[in-house]
């Protein structure tokens, strides 16, 4: 039971160039969220997903893209990065109403 | 004004000490109020969770929750190195999981030294 897992732990970036980051749970949660963490601002969330087949904004969309690809995997992506997003980015999953788990994060670096 | 304060610190202490971590909101939606732990380079791992108002105890932790002040606190007892980390608050509103997602503290870094 690995938990919540991401891919890649590290990545760098070309302004422009773009990138998709992979989440994935083994819990059968069916909620499934990704947030960014900065210095000084804290966690914030981007997108998330309540159920299969269905994504929501959350504070900080803009320049993102999300797929809950199944019930297991929800995947975020960057289509034109930006130094802006350079950040550490973390995926959580819950069950309905229940604490979220997070994974490890990613650490991208747009230069 | 921020829904979730919490100071960043950092908070150093000696060992065996007992500390004391606190976060105000404003937001009197919030029923849901969750501690955090990140250790460097790590995610977030929960702690400890507690509904409305009241205490609650899990081992060396205690989590106390006052919601007409809008405040709440984590207290570590007996206070060991391995607890160095950054501590954030996370609150949310009718479901414990945030159906929109949790509301974070910025997080305090605690060093605790031997």
């Amino acid at each position: 039971n690995a938990g919540v897992t991401q891919t890649p732990k590290f990545q760098v970036l070309k302004t422009g160039q773009s990138m998709t980051l992979q989440c994935a749970q083994d819990m059968n949660h069916n909620s499934m969220y990704w947030y960014r963490q900065d210095p000084g601002m804290g966690l914030r969330l981007i997108y998330y997903s309540a159920s299969e087949g269905t994504t929501d904004k959350g504070e900080v969309p803009n320049g993102y893209n999300v797929s809950r690809l199944n019930k297991r995997e929800f995947s975020l992506r960057l289509e034109s990065a930006a130094p802006s997003q350079t950040s550490v980015y973390f995926c959580a999953s819950s069950d309905v109403g229940e604490t979220q788990y997070f994974g490890p994060g990613t650490r991208l670096l747009v230069l | 004004q921020k829904e979730v304060e919490q100071d960043p610190g950092p908070l150093s202490v000696p060992e065996g000490a007992i500390v004391s971590l606190n976060c105000t909101y404003s937001n009197s939606a919030f029923q849901y109020f969750m501690w955090y732990r990140q250790y460097s380079r790590k995610g977030p791992e929960l702690l400890m969770y507690t509904y409305s108002s009241g205490n609650k105890e899990d081992g060396r932790f205690t989590a106390q929750v006052d919601k007409s002040s809008k405040y709440i606190s984590l207290f570590i007892r007996d206070s060991q190195p391995s607890d160095s980390a950054t501590y954030l608050c996370a609150m949310s509103g009718p479901s414990r999981g945030g159906a929109d997602g949790l509301t974070f503290g910025k997080g305090t870094h605690l060093i605790i030294q031997p």
